[in-house]
């Protein structure tokens, strides 16, 4: 099993661009997350999935949106991207709410 | 209050030293709290999960203290590897929100 891969690994924006971070997991987890991490803090949830279908909003939701068409993929999208947005992303799934999430190896986004 | 808050350290001990962090919580309804590692510039795994008075794995003992709202870390006879960030997790509300804290840096010298 590959468990949670992101794409991609690093990426360079201008102010005002658009891109679309890539998540997957092969562990057919119901719970999907998306996380951001600044220096020295902690991880912030950005939205969340429970299932295909299902998203919800997490801690820091503005200036990003998700999709969750299938139970394997939860891509993040961000619109207009913004300096404040400069950050590691990381991507999460868990069989249900209270388990052990299992984190992707990050996409670190940096925004000009 | 916020969520989740812990002493960001760092902790700087020397190999086989007894070092606990602390974490408090403010949501007194939570049940379940975790324990995640983050090695430098790498993805956060759970060290362990705690779901009532305490969990030991090995030089790994975490206790809650549910009428102070918080949440410990003990590690025994520390090793160099175990050197990382250590982050505290609790479930918000309705138990699919998740809050970290801000991280506890370990640094464990020869």
């Amino acid at each position: 099993n590959a468990g949670v891969t992101q794409t991609p690994k690093f990426r360079i924006l201008k102010i005002g661009q658009s891109m679309t971070l890539q998540c997957t997991q092969d562990m057919n987890h119901n719970y999907m997350y998306w996380y951001r991490q600044d220096p020295g803090m902690g991880l912030k949830l950005i939205y969340y999935s429970v299932g295909a279908g299902i998203t919800d909003k997490g801690e820091v939701p503005n200036g990003y949106n998700v999709s969750r068409s299938t139970t394997e993929d939860f891509p993040l999208r961000l619109e207009l991207a913004a300096p404040s947005q400069t950050s590691v992303y990381f991507c999460a799934s868990s069989y249900y709410s209270l388990n052990e999430q299992f984190f992707g190896p990050g996409t670190r986004l940096t925004v000009l | 209050r916020k969520e989740v808050e812990q002493d960001p350290g760092p902790f700087n001990v020397p190999e086989g030293a007894t070092v606990a962090f602390n974490c408090t919580y403010s949501n007194s309804a939570s049940q379940s709290f975790f324990w995640y590692r983050q090695d430098c510039r790498k993805e956060p795994k759970l060290l362990m999960s705690v779901y009532s008075s305490g969990n030991e794995d090995g030089r790994f003992t975490a206790q809650l203290n549910r009428a102070s709202q918080y949440i410990s870390l003990l590690i025994r006879d520390s090793k160099l590897s175990d050197s990382a960030t250590y982050l505290c997790v609790v479930p918000g509300d309705n138990f699919n929100k998740f809050y970290f804290g801000s991280g506890t840096k370990l640094n464990v010298k020869p």
